[in-house]
């Protein structure tokens, strides 16, 4: 079936470093990929809509230039998290979609990143 | 964008059917109804979707409302396996384009052994 591979699935850095978090499409190509944010007991949030050689499309209160994105192929997504700091520790899960076994117009996310900033 | 309501939380016992109801009262006509599951430190996973007709696979069932505002995810036999949070998600396609999957705040799924 269709697999998207994240990593690393978990990081911790100091305080004032990027971080960099990758989302590759194992199988199938994804012209569109998205990344979300999740804290601790809380619903997924979407970020922002990652298009291959296109800007991304981010959401509403979601700051570009802190969360860089990067989707320069169709089978790999970078989410680069620049000049961390603690309140941005959360999981990261990114999402593409796969016209194939999933059924039309399905979604497969991948495992997910637990960045910890210290 | 068309939202969804779900009861917080639900518990079953083991090797039994459940069912997990899902409001979308302003679902529109071309909305698809998408459900997954997140596992504990794991990203969501694809159970089921449906437009209009009932849809069975290997994982579960669903049965759309015949007004399409309400559905329901039966499990025919819950494990503790399926302990997790499912969402029922409207795949919502605005129209500049982008396609995107908005989670609401799911339900929490126990299983009792």
């Amino acid at each position: 079936g269709a697999v998207v591979s994240q990593h690393p699935s978990w990081v911790i850095c100091k305080s004032g470093t990027s971080v960099k978090i990758e989302c590759r499409s194992l199988d199938f190509q994804a012209t569109t990929m998205f990344w979300y944010r999740q804290f601790p007991k809380q619903s997924l949030m979407l970020m922002a809509t990652s298009n291959e050689g296109s800007k991304a499309t981010y959401e509403q209160g979601v700051e570009k230039d802190k969360f860089l994105i990067n989707h320069a192929s169709l089978t790999l997504s970078t989410l680069t998290v620049t000049s961390a700091h603690p309140e941005d520790s959360s999981f990261y899960i990114c999402s593409a979609r796969d016209l194939g076994l999933a059924g039309r117009y399905g979604y497969t996310f991948g495992s997910g990143t637990r960045l910890t900033v210290v | 964008d068309a939202k969804t309501t779900q009861p917080n939380s639900m518990e079953s016992n083991e090797e039994e059917p459940v069912h997990l109801p899902c409001n979308h009262s302003t679902i529109s006509g071309t909305d698809y109804i998408h459900w997954y599951r997140q596992l504990p430190s794991q990203g969501p996973e694809y159970v089921i979707h449906g437009l209009t007709s009932n849809v069975n696979n290997r994982m579960a069932s669903l049965a759309i409302a015949e007004d399409r505002k309400s559905s329901t995810l039966i499990l025919h036999r819950a494990t503790l396996r399926d302990a997790a949070v499912y969402y029922c998600i409207l795949r919502d396609v605005p129209n500049f384009g982008n396609e995107k999957l908005t989670f609401g705040t799911g339900t929490r799924l126990t299983i009792i052994p």
